[in-house]
C-alpha cells in the first residue's frame, strides 16, 4: 500500500529553471494539496484540488501552477524557480475534507 | 497572517516527563483540529484530533484539550519517551465548507531526553 508518493526526493535548480514535483496517491482520495514547509513557518498550502479537473489557490501560490487531469495524480509546476522557492514541499491527499490528510514523503528543493 | 499560533517552538523533556504544546487560533468556523506528529525526513502524520463539541480527547498517552472560549487547544504528551522526539504541528479547518484547508501552526520541536 504505496499511500501517497512523491518524486523526486531531492532537487537542486538553478535560479530560472523549471521543473514539476510529482504526486500520486493510489488511496482513491478526492481532495489533495501542495504544501510547503519552511522553518518556524509551519506548512502553508501552496494549491488544493478537490476532484479531477478543479483546483485553487492556497495561501501561497505565486510561482507556481498545478492541474489535476486524473484522481491519482496531481504535479506541481514550478515555472521559474526563484531562491526563495527553497523549501521542503509535501503532497497530502484526504478523503473526507482536509482534517485527516495523509502526507508524502516530501520533497526537499534547493534553488541556487 | 497566522491564523493558527503555536508554542513553543522547541522544548526539552526528561523521559517520563510530560510535554505541553499550546495553539491558538482565530477563525471561529474552524471546526476540527488535528495534531501531525513529524519526524526527520518524512512526511507529517495524524496522531490525534478533536471537534469542539468535547473539551478533552485522550488516546494513550496523548491528550487534546480544547477551550473553545478562549479559542485554544493543546496537546499532552504524557510519559514523554524518547521514540516521542519529534516535530508537532497542531492545525485547524471548517470540515463543513467546500474545499476546507488545513492551517497549520508553526510547530514545535519536542526533545526527550533518556
Amino acid at each position: 500500500n504505496a499511500g501517497v508518493t512523491q518524486t523526486p526526493k531531492f532537487q537542486v535548480l538553478k535560479t530560472g529553471q523549471s521543473m514539476t514535483l510529482q504526486c500520486a496517491q493510489d488511496m482513491n482520495h478526492e481532495y489533495m494539496s501542495w504544501y510547503r514547509q519552511d522553518p518556524g513557518m509551519g506548512l502553508r498550502l501552496i494549491h488544493y484540488s478537490v476532484g479531477a479537473g478543479i483546483t485553487d489557490q492556497g495561501e501561497v501560490p505565486n510561482g507556481y501552477n498545478v492541474s489535476r487531469s486524473t484522481t491519482e495524480d496531481f504535479p506541481l509546476r514550478l515555472l521559474s524557480a526563484a531562491p526563495s522557492q527553497t523549501s521542503v514541499y509535501f503532497c497530502a491527499s484526504s478523503f473526507m475534507g482536509f482534517g485527516e490528510a495523509f502526507f508524502g514523503q516530501g520533497t526537499r528543493l534547493t534553488v541556487v | 497572517q497566522q491564523q493558527v499560533k503555536q508554542s513553543p517552538q522547541s522544548l526539552i523533556v526528561q523521559k517520563g516527563g510530560i510535554s505541553i504544546i499550546n495553539c491558538a487560533y482565530e477563525n471561529t468556523a474552524f471546526d476540527y483540529f488535528p495534531w501531525y506528529q513529524q519526524f526527520p525526513g518524512k512526511g507529517p502524520a495524524l496522531l490525534i484530533a478533536i471537534r469542539p463539541d468535547v473539551s478533552e480527547k485522550k488516546e494513550g498517552r496523548f491528550t487534546i484539550s480544547f477551550n473553545k472560549s478562549a479559542k485554544q487547544f493543546s496537546l499532552h504528551i504524557m510519559d514523554s519517551q524518547p521514540g516521542d522526539s519529534a516535530t508537532y504541528f497542531c492545525a485547524a479547518t471548517n470540515a463543513k465548507a467546500a474545499g476546507n484547508k488545513l492551517t497549520f501552526g508553526g510547530g514545535t520541536r519536542v526533545l526527550v531526553k533518556p
